[in-house]
């Protein structure tokens, strides 16, 4: 069954930590995104892709990194985490017209 | 630019009784719309989505939308709600041109009372 996947769902690590955030679809979408959502608030997309070797910083500033070297995968990197960076991570892909396929989230929490 | 706006941050109701959730977009094109609902602790999952013809819209698990283009909505509505409905409704709005980011609305929670 065709879907997106993302590990780990939940994550909690010290300040300074390292973490990749992980995100593969199955469905061949050319297009990926992240989006950072805080508890009752809306989603900030911070990252997205259109294809291979493409990545674009999104609409809200995040001190964190990504990578699109296969299609299927679109990992998520924060060199050292910090406590601004507790939220909730979803990942999205899209093919043209058909809105956004959503993994579960990645609820990470930094002490 | 492209914006959406959902008027109401909380809706409680009735079990059984009928619901609507406003979402109001502004755009400069035309658009692609959407509504998306997110269960406690999980992703996004699609409802319904316009991106032209018929302007009445219907969805999974018994929603409709309406797309009014001279008043730029597109509510959702159900007739008849769930206790399994009570959940966090987004509407989206991306352009038909270019890249189609989409633009989310702050939510609106549906909390269904027993």
């Amino acid at each position: 069954e065709a879907d997106i996947y993302q590990t780990p769902r939940y994550l909690v690590i010290g300040t300074g930590k390292k973490i990749t955030l992980e995100c593969s679809q199955t469905m061949g979408h050319d297009k990926m995104y992240w989006y950072q959502q805080d508890p009752g608030m809306e989603l900030h997309l911070i990252h997205y892709s259109y294809g291979v070797n493409s990545t674009e910083k999104g609409d809200l500033s995040s001190e964190s990194t990504v990578s699109r070297i296969r299609t299927e995968h679109f990992p998520l990197t924060l060199e050292s985490a910090r406590p601004s960076h507790t939220s909730q991570y979803l990942c999205a892909s899209s093919e043209y017209g058909n809105g956004y396929t959503f993994g579960s989230g990645t609820r990470l929490t930094v002490v | 630019a492209q914006s959406v706006t959902q008027l109401d941050s909380q809706v409680p109701v009735f079990e059984e009784a009928p619901v609507e959730l406003r979402c109001n977009y502004s755009s400069s094109v035309s658009v692609y719309l959407f509504w998306y609902v997110q269960y406690p602790n999980q992703g996004l999952q699609l409802l319904l989505k316009y991106l032209s013809g018929s302007t009445l819209v219907k969805g999974i698990n018994g929603f409709e939308a309406e797309f009014n283009k001279s008043q730029t909505s597109f509510h959702l509505r159900k007739p008849s709600v769930h206790i399994s409905d009570t959940a966090e409704y987004f509407c989206a709005v991306s352009d038909p041109e270019g890249y189609q980011k989409v633009t989310f609305g702050t939510g609106t929670k549906l909390q269904v009372i027993p």
